[in-house]
């Protein structure tokens, strides 16, 4: 199973908020999880990636937090800024794949 | 320069006409890909070539045709397309090649295809 469920597929926070977007997935041979992220009417950006045998990753005011066990994780963005506003999608790799998740529309209000 | 470049930004064509959409990257990256994206959906992997070859069709109807002059262009090839076929279409490359994608890839800003 290739899939890659992420959640919510919308989001609205303050300014200074802590949007937190997850995602799932089943097939245990992804060893490569990226998020990227989109604004209209541009091509996906790499913001930040993680590998299975480290549990958090921290770059800026963006953070991956990652359970093997669960075969879940989820970004998380600091002190959220309108700047921020945008789709994020996450990512898994396998061999030859990427599989991106459904994406999540995040508003930040200033 | 770490950009991946894509032209035209935007594209009108009818069902009988014949176009391209051209990608170009200057990273040194061996590993180059088309992918289409609707709107509020993620991409969806068309084509990657690697090392110059094509390596992964994603089932692709043949009325898309890629090429790979070489280890910096990549082109989409366009004839007879379908009104549900208008979308955004990514170009994207990776440093990797061979059977091994790595999932960091680099994204151009992407082409606007509108089908009438």
């Amino acid at each position: 199973q290739q899939q890659v469920k992420q959640s919510p597929q919308s989001l609205i926070v303050q300014k200074g908020g802590i949007p937190i977007i997850n995602c799932a997935y089943e097939n245990t041979a992804f060893d490569y999880f990226p998020w990227y992220q989109q604004f209209p009417g541009k091509g996906p950006a790499l913001l930040i990636a993680i590998r299975p045998d480290v549990s958090e990753k921290k770059e800026g005011r963006f953070t991956i937090s990652f359970n093997k066990s669960a075969k879940q994780f989820s970004l998380h963005i600091m002190d959220s800024q309108p700047g921020d506003s945008a789709t994020y999608f996450c990512a898994a790799n396998a061999g030859n794949m990427l599989t991106f998740g459904g994406g999540t529309r995040l508003m930040v209000k200033p | 320069d770490t950009e991946v470049t894509q032209t035209p930004k935007h594209l009108v064509m009818g069902m009988t006409n014949k176009k391209s959409l051209k990608c170009e990257q200057h990273m040194g990256h061996r590993a180059m890909y088309w992918y289409k994206q609707k709107a509020k959906k993620p991409p969806e992997l068309m084509f990657v070539y690697s090392y110059e070859k094509l390596s992964i069709n994603e089932s692709v109807p043949s009325r898309f045709s890629p090429e790979c002059p070489n280890s910096s262009l990549l082109n989409l090839h366009l004839h007879a397309l379908q009104p549900e076929d208008s979308a955004l279409y990514l170009c994207a490359s990776s440093q990797e090649g061979g059977a091994r994608v790595t999932g960091e890839l680099f994204f151009g800003e992407g082409s606007r295809l509108t089908v009438l």
